[in-house]
C-alpha cells in the first residue's frame, strides 16, 4: 500500500531564503508525482507535475526533483517571499485510475 | 484559464439528511475524482470515475455515497444519510488522461450538525 510522508511538518524562514521541502513514498512504481499549494481553508493549486520518466520540473522560482528508485521528491523554492506562505502537499499517482495519495503537507511561513 | 467549479462553497446539514455536492469539471477532461479532507488531516481519495462508471473507490466510499454524471458537464457526489463524521472539505478534481495533471476545485465545506 502506497504511503506518502512529508518532512518537515512545518517550516518558518526569513524572506529571501532558499528552502527545500521533502516528500517520500514507499512504492516506487508510480506514474507521476504532483506538488500542490493549499492556502488556509482553500482548494488545492497544482504547482508542478513530474512524470515517472522525468528527473525534475521547473516553474519560475520552483524546482521539483524526483528520484523514483529511492522514493523521494524535493520541492525547492528559491528566494522565498511572504506570499509563499501556505501548506505544500505532494501526491503520488501509482494506480491505473489516476488516484492520488497525499502526504500530510508542510506548512511554510515566510517572515518579512 | 479553465477551472474546476464546485457548489456550494459551504453547506450545513442535519445528521441523517441527504446532501448533493456539485462539480463542473474542466470541459475536455475525461477522468473525474472526489477527495475529502477532514480538518487537520490528509487529503483522502474517495472515488474515481471514467467512461460513466466508477473505476476505483476507497474504503470510505461505502453504500452511503454515490456519484453521478447526469449530463455532459456536471459531476455530483451524494451522501444519502449524513453522519457527524462526514464533516469535511470535499474536493472535486479532473484530468484529461489518467496520468496527467489533476486540477482541483475550491472545495465544498460540509458541516453536519
Amino acid at each position: 500500500k502506497q504511503e506518502v510522508t512529508q518532512i518537515p511538518a512545518a517550516l518558518s524562514v526569513p524572506e529571501g531564503e532558499n528552502l527545500v521541502l521533502n516528500c517520500s513514498f514507499t512504492d516506487s512504481a508510480i506514474y507521476n508525482l504532483q506538488w500542490f499549494r493549499q492556502d488556509p481553508g482553500k482548494g488545492l493549486t497544482s504547482l508542478l507535475l513530474i512524470q515517472s520518466s522525468q528527473r525534475e520540473q521547473t516553474s519560475g522560482r520552483l524546482n521539483a526533483s524526483l528520484d523514483k528508485s529511492s522514493g523521494r521528491s524535493t520541492l525547492y523554492i528559491a528566494a522565498s517571499q511572504p506570499g509563499d506562505s501556505a501548506t505544500y502537499l505532494c501526491a503520488v499517482n501509482s494506480g491505473n485510475t489516476g488516484k492520488l495519495i497525499f502526504g500530510q503537507g508542510t506548512t511554510l511561513q515566510v517572515k518579512p | 484559464e479553465p477551472e474546476v467549479t464546485q457548489t456550494p462553497s459551504h453547506q450545513v446539514t442535519q445528521m441523517g439528511q441527504e446532501v448533493i455536492l456539485r462539480c463542473v469539471p474542466i470541459s475536455n477532461h475525461l477522468y473525474f475524482y472526489w477527495y475529502r479532507q477532514i480538518l487537520g488531516q490528509k487529503v483522502e481519495f474517495l472515488v474515481s470515475f471514467y467512461n460513466n462508471e466508477i473505476s476505483e473507490k476507497s474504503e470510505i466510499f461505502d453504500d452511503q455515497f454515490s456519484v453521478e454524471r447526469p449530463d455532459g458537464s456536471n459531476f455530483t457526489l451524494k451522501i444519502r444519510s449524513t453522519k457527524l463524521e462526514d464533516s469535511a472539505m470535499y474536493f472535486c478534481a479532473s484530468s484529461d488522461q489518467m496520468n496527467t495533471e489533476a486540477f482541483f476545485g475550491q472545495g465544498t465545506r460540509l458541516t453536519v450538525v
